[in-house]
C-alpha cells in the first residue's frame, strides 16, 4: 500500500545533540512538508520542498535543516540551535505540490530532549 | 495572508447527540477549505474539503461541513456522534497558487456515553 512512513515513532535524544527524523512515500508525490505540533498551538510549517533538490523555509524553520535529494524522501535534521526541540513531527505529501491537493500524513515522530 | 480560527479548543458531547465544530478564516481572495481528524499519536486524515461548487460538503465517517462566504466560516457538523469520533480536529486553508496549508489550532470533540 502507498503511503508515508516517518521513523522512529519515538525518539530521545540529549540536549545539545542534532537529530535527524526519516519521512518516506511511495506516492509518487512531488511535494514534501515537515510540520511540528505542539499542545493547543495546532500544526506549524517547518520546510516544505514542491521538487527534488529544492526547498523553502516555512514559518520556524530556525533550528531546523532538510534535504530533498531523491524525490521519495525529505529528511529533517533538529539542530542543537533549536531552542525547544521537544515536539511532535508530522511529515506529509501532496501530489503536486498545490495546497488544493491536501495533504497526505505520516503517523508523526514524538521528539523528546532530555 | 490567511488565517483559520477554530473557536473552540474543546468539545464535550453525549453519544448520539449532534456536533458542530467551528472554523473561521480570514482571506481577501478565493480559499480552499479542508477538516482533518486526529486520533492519538496518529497523523491527519482528511474528512472532507471545499474546493468551489456546492457549499455543502460531505464527508467520511457522516461528517459534513458547510462553506458560507459572507460568514467566511466552514463549521464542521455531524448529526449523531459516537465514542469512536473522540479526537482533535483541524480546520485548514489555502489559496489558489500557493502550495501550503494554514492550520487553526485544532478542537478536542470528547464524546461521552
Amino acid at each position: 500500500d502507498g503511503g508515508i512512513t516517518q521513523s522512529p515513532k519515538y525518539l530521545f535524544r540529549k540536549e545539545g545533540q542534532n537529530v535527524t527524523l526519516s519521512c518516506e512515500q511511495n506516492l509518487n508525490h512531488d511535494a514534501m512538508y515537515w510540520y511540528r505540533q505542539d499542545p493547543g498551538q495546532g500544526l506549524r510549517l517547518i520546510y516544505y520542498s514542491q521538487i527534488v533538490n529544492d526547498f523553502q523555509k516555512g514559518d520556524i524553520a530556525e533550528g531546523y535543516s532538510v534535504s530533498r535529494e531523491k524525490k521519495e524522501s525529505f529528511p529533517l535534521t533538529v539542530t542543537s540551535a533549536q531552542k525547544n526541540p521537544t515536539a511532535f513531527y508530522l511529515c506529509a505529501s501532496s501530489i503536486r505540490g498545490q495546497g488544493a491537493d491536501g495533504y497526505t500524513f505520516g503517523s508523526g515522530t514524538r521528539l523528546t530532549v532530555v | 495572508a490567511q488565517s483559520v480560527t477554530q473557536l473552540d479548543s474543546q468539545v464535550p458531547v453525549f453519544e448520539e447527540a449532534p456536533v458542530e465544530l467551528r472554523c473561521n478564516y480570514s482571506s481577501s481572495v478565493s480559499v480552499y477549505l479542508f477538516w482533518y481528524v486526529q486520533y492519538p499519536n496518529q497523523g491527519l486524515q482528511l474528512l472532507l474539503k471545499y474546493l468551489s461548487g456546492s457549499t455543502l460538503v460531505k464527508g467520511i465517517n457522516g461528517f459534513e461541513a458547510e462553506f458560507n462566504k459572507s460568514q467566511t466560516s466552514f463549521h464542521l457538523r455531524k448529526p449523531s456522534v459516537h465514542i469512536s469520533d473522540t479526537a482533535e480536529y483541524f480546520c485548514a486553508v489555502t489559496r489558489s497558487g500557493y502550495s501550503t496549508l494554514t492550520f487553526g489550532k485544532g478542537t478536542m470533540l470528547l464524546v461521552s456515553p
